[in-house]
């Protein structure tokens, strides 16, 4: 059964502090992954996409790793701003038309 | 910019009442999608539909049924709401391939 697993389940960080969050999968084949955020009351928003031939893509204080090996991705937010408190979902899409949904990592930064 | 449009932001229902959720997209996207959000779970797809009047099952259909008259419009309905579909629902657009799913702002259902 494809899954996604994030970690951490939620986390919080002083404003200007660095953070790391994981996802791992299952989905196979792999055809892309995907980082949403989502604000509180707003729907998701895309970040940024990996797919398999990329390791590492930046998008402005974002920056995002795939290993299609281990079948790990991260998103790594350097100089947090209160701004960068919501959830962050991964996605993962393989062969259907469907892709994967994780539960979301909840980020709170705190000033 | 992609604008998807939920009708209602919050709704209150009773259990029993036929429930009507609309979504609206702008971009003339193939692809729309019905999802739930609840605490603790994450985002669970209910319907999808990949053109006018087609429609997919996702992993929760139950209790749901939906509707794609037209491209742009794609509803979900509660035949006879229950408690346990009190949620927050999602309505998403896509061309497919790579391209990102397109979300609304939700739209927070209480039943009664």
């Amino acid at each position: 059964k494809n899954q996604v697993e994030q970690s951490p389940q939620s986390l919080i960080i002083l404003e200007g502090k660095n953070c790391t969050l994981q996802c791992n999968y299952t989905v196979s084949p792999f055809s892309n992954l995907r980082w949403y955020k989502q604000d509180t009351g707003r729907g998701p928003v895309s970040l940024t996409i990996m797919t398999f031939s990329e390791n590492t893509k930046s998008n402005g204080r974002y920056t995002a790793t795939l290993d299609a090996d281990t079948k790990q991705s991260s998103l790594h937010i350097t100089a947090s701003q209160l701004s960068d408190s919501a959830s962050y979902i991964c996605v993962v899409r393989g062969g259907s038309y469907i892709p994967t949904f994780g539960r979301g990592t909840s980020l709170i930064v705190h000033p | 910019d992609v604008k998807v449009t939920q009708s209602s932001r919050y709704l209150v229902k009773r259990t029993g009442e036929k429930v009507f959720l609309e979504c609206v997209q702008d971009m003339d996207h193939e692809n729309m999608f019905w999802y739930r959000q609840d605490p603790g779970l994450g985002l669970r797809l209910i319907y999808f539909s990949y053109d006018v009047k087609m429609k997919e099952k996702g992993d929760i259909p139950e209790g749901y049924s939906v509707s794609r008259e037209k491209k742009e419009r794609f509803s979900l309905i509660l035949e006879s709401a229950s408690t346990n579909q009190t949620s927050m629902y999602l309505c998403a657009s896509s061309t497919g391939g790579n391209q990102p799913q397109h979300f609304g702002d939700g739209t927070r259902l209480s039943i009664l």
